[in-house]
Protein backbone atom coordinates (compact mmCIF):
# COMPACT_ATOMS: atom_id res chain seq x y z
CA UNK A 1 0.00 0.00 0.00
CA UNK A 2 0.94 3.38 -0.86
CA UNK A 3 2.52 5.50 2.27
CA UNK A 4 5.05 8.05 3.79
CA UNK A 5 7.13 7.77 6.72
CA UNK A 6 8.03 10.15 8.67
CA UNK A 7 11.36 9.37 10.76
CA UNK A 8 11.61 12.26 13.11
CA UNK A 9 8.48 12.81 15.43
CA UNK A 10 9.98 16.22 16.83
CA UNK A 11 12.33 18.32 15.89
CA UNK A 12 14.24 21.42 18.03
CA UNK A 13 15.98 23.91 15.88
CA UNK A 14 17.46 27.83 16.69
CA UNK A 15 15.75 30.41 15.01
CA UNK A 16 17.73 31.49 12.03
CA UNK A 17 19.46 27.97 11.67
CA UNK A 18 18.33 25.30 8.81
CA UNK A 19 15.75 23.29 8.82
CA UNK A 20 15.22 19.99 7.09
CA UNK A 21 12.15 17.64 8.00
CA UNK A 22 12.64 13.65 6.58
CA UNK A 23 9.59 12.26 4.45
CA UNK A 24 10.01 8.72 2.96
CA UNK A 25 7.40 7.05 0.93
CA UNK A 26 6.60 3.93 -0.26
CA UNK A 27 4.76 3.51 -4.08
CA UNK A 28 5.02 2.02 -7.24
CA UNK A 29 4.45 4.21 -9.33
CA UNK A 30 5.70 8.10 -9.43
CA UNK A 31 4.23 9.41 -6.16
CA UNK A 32 2.23 12.56 -5.80
CA UNK A 33 3.50 14.16 -2.74
CA UNK A 34 2.41 16.74 -0.61
CA UNK A 35 3.93 18.80 2.40
CA UNK A 36 1.08 20.33 4.71
CA UNK A 37 1.78 22.42 7.80
CA UNK A 38 -0.67 22.81 10.25
CA UNK A 39 -0.32 25.20 13.12
CA UNK A 40 -1.68 25.11 16.89
CA UNK A 41 -5.52 25.07 16.18
CA UNK A 42 -5.53 25.77 12.85
CA UNK A 43 -6.52 23.78 9.80
CA UNK A 44 -3.75 22.77 7.64
CA UNK A 45 -1.93 24.44 4.72
CA UNK A 46 -0.06 23.14 1.70
CA UNK A 47 3.08 23.85 1.92
CA UNK A 48 4.31 22.26 -1.59
CA UNK A 49 3.48 19.19 -4.22
CA UNK A 50 5.34 17.17 -6.48
CA UNK A 51 3.71 15.48 -9.32
CA UNK A 52 6.89 15.54 -11.99
CA UNK A 53 9.18 17.40 -13.55
CA UNK A 54 11.61 19.07 -11.87
CA UNK A 55 12.94 17.34 -8.81
CA UNK A 56 13.29 20.65 -6.54
CA UNK A 57 9.42 22.46 -5.85
CA UNK A 58 9.67 25.67 -4.01
CA UNK A 59 6.81 26.27 -1.84
CA UNK A 60 5.13 29.12 0.25
CA UNK A 61 6.95 30.64 3.43
CA UNK A 62 10.40 30.29 2.00
CA UNK A 63 10.40 25.90 1.84
CA UNK A 64 11.25 23.96 -0.59
CA UNK A 65 11.55 20.28 -0.67
CA UNK A 66 13.45 17.62 -3.12
CA UNK A 67 12.41 14.81 -4.54
CA UNK A 68 15.00 12.00 -4.85
CA UNK A 69 13.60 8.54 -6.00
CA UNK A 70 17.02 6.59 -5.45
CA UNK A 71 16.13 7.44 -1.71
CA UNK A 72 12.64 7.28 -1.85
CA UNK A 73 12.18 10.38 -0.33
CA UNK A 74 11.11 13.86 -0.54
CA UNK A 75 12.27 16.19 2.36
CA UNK A 76 11.41 19.64 3.78
CA UNK A 77 14.00 22.18 3.83
CA UNK A 78 14.14 25.81 4.60
CA UNK A 79 17.69 27.72 4.72
CA UNK A 80 16.72 30.08 7.54
CA UNK A 81 13.68 29.11 10.42
CA UNK A 82 11.46 32.15 11.81
CA UNK A 83 9.95 31.57 15.17
CA UNK A 84 6.77 31.56 13.21
CA UNK A 85 7.74 28.27 11.95
CA UNK A 86 6.77 26.18 15.18
CA UNK A 87 4.27 23.79 13.82
CA UNK A 88 3.72 20.45 13.21
CA UNK A 89 4.37 19.15 9.69
CA UNK A 90 2.87 16.52 7.79
CA UNK A 91 4.31 14.95 4.73
CA UNK A 92 1.20 12.98 2.44
CA UNK A 93 0.50 11.11 -0.99
CA UNK A 94 -2.19 10.85 -2.53
CA UNK A 95 -3.56 7.87 -3.97
CA UNK A 96 -7.14 7.35 -5.31
CA UNK A 97 -7.71 11.08 -4.88
CA UNK A 98 -7.36 10.19 -0.92
CA UNK A 99 -4.26 11.62 0.97
CA UNK A 100 -2.69 9.64 2.95
CA UNK A 101 -0.31 10.87 5.85
CA UNK A 102 2.34 10.63 7.54
CA UNK A 103 2.70 10.93 11.52
CA UNK A 104 3.93 14.12 11.77
CA UNK A 105 6.88 16.33 12.64
CA UNK A 106 6.83 18.69 15.26
CA UNK A 107 9.00 21.90 15.11
CA UNK A 108 9.82 23.76 17.90
CA UNK A 109 11.90 27.40 17.92
CA UNK A 110 14.03 28.53 20.20
CA UNK A 111 15.12 32.07 20.43
CA UNK B 1 -16.61 31.85 1.16
CA UNK B 2 -13.47 32.48 0.80
CA UNK B 3 -12.12 29.29 2.78
CA UNK B 4 -13.98 25.79 4.15
CA UNK B 5 -16.21 26.36 7.11
CA UNK B 6 -16.99 23.91 9.65
CA UNK B 7 -19.31 23.97 12.56
CA UNK B 8 -19.10 23.64 15.63
CA UNK B 9 -15.59 23.99 16.14
CA UNK B 10 -15.68 22.64 19.83
CA UNK B 11 -18.25 19.32 20.50
CA UNK B 12 -18.89 17.72 23.45
CA UNK B 13 -20.90 15.00 23.81
CA UNK B 14 -21.82 12.12 26.63
CA UNK B 15 -21.34 8.53 25.25
CA UNK B 16 -24.30 6.99 23.45
CA UNK B 17 -25.22 9.99 21.89
CA UNK B 18 -25.53 11.29 18.20
CA UNK B 19 -23.29 13.94 17.23
CA UNK B 20 -23.48 15.90 13.53
CA UNK B 21 -20.54 17.99 12.47
CA UNK B 22 -20.98 20.03 9.25
CA UNK B 23 -18.73 21.20 6.49
CA UNK B 24 -18.80 24.06 3.79
CA UNK B 25 -16.97 23.62 1.16
CA UNK B 26 -15.36 26.46 -0.69
CA UNK B 27 -17.67 27.47 -3.71
CA UNK B 28 -17.46 25.62 -6.96
CA UNK B 29 -15.27 22.49 -5.72
CA UNK B 30 -17.06 19.58 -6.37
CA UNK B 31 -14.98 17.20 -4.25
CA UNK B 32 -14.97 17.06 -0.32
CA UNK B 33 -12.95 14.95 2.07
CA UNK B 34 -13.46 14.27 5.72
CA UNK B 35 -10.58 13.02 7.91
CA UNK B 36 -10.06 12.79 11.15
CA UNK B 37 -7.35 13.50 13.61
CA UNK B 38 -6.70 11.94 16.80
CA UNK B 39 -3.52 10.80 18.47
CA UNK B 40 -3.31 7.14 18.58
CA UNK B 41 -4.03 7.32 14.99
CA UNK B 42 -2.73 10.55 13.38
CA UNK B 43 -4.52 11.83 10.16
CA UNK B 44 -6.64 8.93 8.47
CA UNK B 45 -9.19 9.69 5.79
CA UNK B 46 -13.12 8.63 6.30
CA UNK B 47 -14.91 9.64 3.04
CA UNK B 48 -14.80 11.25 -0.19
CA UNK B 49 -17.51 13.09 -2.77
CA UNK B 50 -17.06 13.95 -5.87
CA UNK B 51 -19.77 15.42 -7.49
CA UNK B 52 -22.77 13.17 -7.86
CA UNK B 53 -20.94 9.78 -7.81
CA UNK B 54 -21.75 7.52 -4.83
CA UNK B 55 -18.54 8.54 -2.20
CA UNK B 56 -15.93 6.53 -1.30
CA UNK B 57 -16.35 5.75 2.32
CA UNK B 58 -14.05 3.30 2.66
CA UNK B 59 -12.34 4.76 5.34
CA UNK B 60 -15.66 5.31 7.80
CA UNK B 61 -14.42 2.78 11.08
CA UNK B 62 -17.83 1.83 11.67
CA UNK B 63 -21.42 1.86 10.62
CA UNK B 64 -22.16 4.62 13.10
CA UNK B 65 -20.37 6.81 11.20
CA UNK B 66 -22.44 8.40 8.43
CA UNK B 67 -22.28 11.14 6.05
CA UNK B 68 -24.05 12.88 3.48
CA UNK B 69 -23.39 15.95 0.83
CA UNK B 70 -26.86 18.15 -0.45
CA UNK B 71 -26.58 19.87 -3.57
CA UNK B 72 -23.17 19.15 -3.75
CA UNK B 73 -21.92 21.46 -1.64
CA UNK B 74 -22.54 21.31 2.42
CA UNK B 75 -21.88 17.96 3.91
CA UNK B 76 -22.92 16.30 7.29
CA UNK B 77 -20.84 13.81 8.93
CA UNK B 78 -22.96 12.08 11.53
CA UNK B 79 -21.84 9.84 14.32
CA UNK B 80 -24.25 7.91 16.23
CA UNK B 81 -24.10 5.97 19.27
CA UNK B 82 -21.05 8.02 20.35
CA UNK B 83 -17.80 6.34 22.14
CA UNK B 84 -14.91 7.89 23.67
CA UNK B 85 -12.93 6.62 20.72
CA UNK B 86 -14.38 8.97 18.29
CA UNK B 87 -12.87 11.80 20.38
CA UNK B 88 -10.54 13.95 17.34
CA UNK B 89 -10.40 16.12 15.42
CA UNK B 90 -12.39 16.04 12.26
CA UNK B 91 -11.40 17.55 9.14
CA UNK B 92 -12.97 18.76 6.08
CA UNK B 93 -11.13 19.58 2.93
CA UNK B 94 -12.60 20.50 -0.65
CA UNK B 95 -10.93 20.96 -3.82
CA UNK B 96 -11.76 20.88 -7.71
CA UNK B 97 -12.44 16.81 -8.83
CA UNK B 98 -11.63 14.74 -11.36
CA UNK B 99 -7.68 15.12 -10.43
CA UNK B 100 -5.75 13.58 -8.32
CA UNK B 101 -3.50 16.43 -8.85
CA UNK B 102 -6.15 19.05 -7.36
CA UNK B 103 -4.93 20.49 -3.66
CA UNK B 104 -7.31 20.03 -1.35
CA UNK B 105 -7.76 23.19 0.95
CA UNK B 106 -8.91 22.23 4.54
CA UNK B 107 -10.94 23.54 7.42
CA UNK B 108 -10.26 24.34 10.82
CA UNK B 109 -11.72 21.43 12.15
CA UNK B 110 -14.29 20.44 14.84
CA UNK B 111 -12.68 19.41 18.22
CA UNK B 112 -14.91 16.45 19.26
CA UNK B 113 -14.75 15.42 22.84
CA UNK B 114 -16.89 12.40 23.81
CA UNK B 115 -17.26 12.16 28.04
Amino acid sequence: AQSVTQPDIHITVSEGASLELRCNYSYGATPYLFWYVQSPGQGLQLLLKYFSGDTLVQGIKGFEAEFKRSQSSFNLRKPSVHWSDAAEYFCAVVHDYKLSFGAGTTVTVRA
Amino acid sequence: GAGVSQSPSNKVTEKGKDVELRCDPISGHTALYWYRQSLGQGLEFLIYFQGNSAPDKSGLPSDRFSAERTGGSVSTLTIQRTQQEDSAVYLCASSFGGTQRGEQFFGPGTRLTVL
